[in-house]
């Protein structure tokens, strides 16, 4: 079974521009998250989907972050304008289950470097 | 407020065992799960409790006690392979709290 496909592994970027993370997930999943993880500590949920609809977004900085998941498969994650304090590993996971009893896979990230 | 704890490093030698402990306080409680990170790459999910007492899987086991706020990891004839970072996370509504992970270092 195919795991959670991320592209790209590696984006380096300056302040202000604009990047796009995209997110495959494990077949069958309808369960989707984005975190961010920052050098040192542990991943910080951005928004979670449930098919095509979002189920948390609370902790997502709307004015410059915004994702989307059409169809209820691929998801991307966009950054526009990117700060110096974006820099951080971008983790993209999906679940069977909804909420948090079920385990969560997540892909190999998206190491985001702003300079 | 929502508040996870954890060591930040562990060092232990080949073949001991080590113990890692995570308190939280969060507002709602789904369960405790314990997430395994090699540098550079992806957590991997290690335990899920949800039930006061010990989960054992192979040479790894987890605790868990709900009235303290507490949980930790066990893990047992350790290898150097299993020098990673361990992510204490919570479930709480529909999402994942994860601490800030310790990195535990094992040598020969």
């Amino acid at each position: 079974e195919a795991g959670v496909a991320q592209s790209p592994r590696y984006k380096i970027i300056e302040k202000r521009q604009s990047v796009a993370f995209w997110c495959n997930p494990i077949s069958g999943h309808a369960t989707l998250y984005w975190y961010q993880q920052i050098l040192g500590q542990g991943p910080k949920l951005l928004i979670q989907f449930q098919n095509n609809g979002v189920v948390d977004d609370s902790q997502l900085p709307k004015d410059r972050f915004s994702a989307e998941r059409l169809k209820g498969v691929d998801s991307t994650l966009k950054i526009q304008p990117a700060k110096l304090e974006d820099s951080a590993v971008y983790l993209c996971a999906s679940s069977l289950d909804v909420g948090t009893k079920g385990e969560q896979y997540f892909g190999p990230g998206t190491r985001l470097t702003v300079t | 407020g929502q508040n996870i704890d954890q060591p930040t490093e562990m060092t232990a030698t080949e073949g001991a065992i080590v113990q890692i402990n995570c308190t939280y306080q969060t507002s709602g409680f789904n369960g405790l799960f314990w997430y395994q990170q090699h540098a550079g790459e992806a957590p991997t999910f290690l335990s899920y409790n949800v039930l006061d007492g010990l989960e054992e899987k192979g040479r790894f086991s987890s605790f868990l006690s709900r009235s303290k706020g507490y949980s930790y990891l066990l893990l047992k004839e350790l290898q150097m392979k299993d020098s990673a970072s361990y992510l204490c996370a919570v479930g709480a509504g529909t999402a994942l709290i994860f601490g800030k992970g310790t990195t535990l270092s094992v040598s020969s």
